[in-house]
């Protein structure tokens, strides 16, 4: 079946710090894999998606991905978070079946 | 461009009203999709659209009926609501199916008393 792990409900990191939020997906075939980012009251925005070829993929606003078939994982990193980062982010998996299955999200807080 | 919009952006139904959430895209996208999202939950799938005349169920399709006559809109319909059906309600189109950046309406905030 095609599912998404995020297990990392809430994060708090300090501005200036890395960050990496952790994505498993399950899928039968190759799959496409995006990250997407919703603002409080907002609508969700597409930050990377991985489709083929070089597994680490540039995105907006700074951050990338790198898609791990072995580890079946596709997690999001940034060097150096913003007190604009803090975010609800999303990772998502779709396919051949037309369906784009969500994860459960994690929430980043960013402190001063 | 509007892209996606919906309406209304806030609704308050009693148990077993009906109503219908409206989804319209201007971009000439095939493939729409229902989304509603609750806390926890994340983003769930409820019905999606590869093209006008086609549709099929998500994740969670109970109590939920959609149509596709157009190419354009995509409406979702509650026939007899629920208080589980409380939640914040996403549509979304795209190119295609699978593989496509998703585009995402701003959301209708659904509250069954």
């Amino acid at each position: 079946a095609q599912s998404v792990t995020q297990p990392d409900i809430h994060i708090t990191v300090s501005e200036g710090a890395s960050l990496e939020l952790r994505c498993n997906y399950s899928y039968g075939a190759t799959p496409y894999l995006f990250w997407y980012v919703q603002s409080p009251g907002q609508g969700l925005q597409l930050l990377l998606k991985y489709f083929s070829g070089d597994t680490l993929v540039q995105g907006i606003k700074g951050f990338e991905a790198e898609f791990k078939r072995s580890q079946s994982s596709f997690n999001l990193r940034k060097p150096s978070v913003h007190w604009s980062d803090a975010a609800e982010y999303f990772c998502a998996v779709g396919g051949a079946t037309n369906k784009l299955i969500f994860g459960t999200g994690t929430l980043l807080a960013v402190q001063p | 461009n509007a892209g996606v919009t919906q309406t209304p952006k806030f609704q308050v139904l009693k148990t077993g009203q009906s109503m219908t959430l409206q989804c319209a895209q201007d971009m000439n996208h095939e493939y729409m999709s229902w989304y509603r999202q609750d806390p926890g939950m994340g983003l769930r799938l409820i019905h999606y659209s590869v093209g006008a005349g086609i549709t099929d169920q998500g994740e969670v399709p109970n109590g939920y009926n959609v149509s596709r006559s157009t190419t354009e809109d995509f409406p979702l319909r509650l026939l007899s609501a629920a208080p589980s059906q409380t939640s914040v309600y996403f549509c979304a189109s795209s190119l295609g199916a699978g593989g496509y950046e998703q585009y995402f309406g701003p959301g209708t905030r659904l509250t069954v008393t």
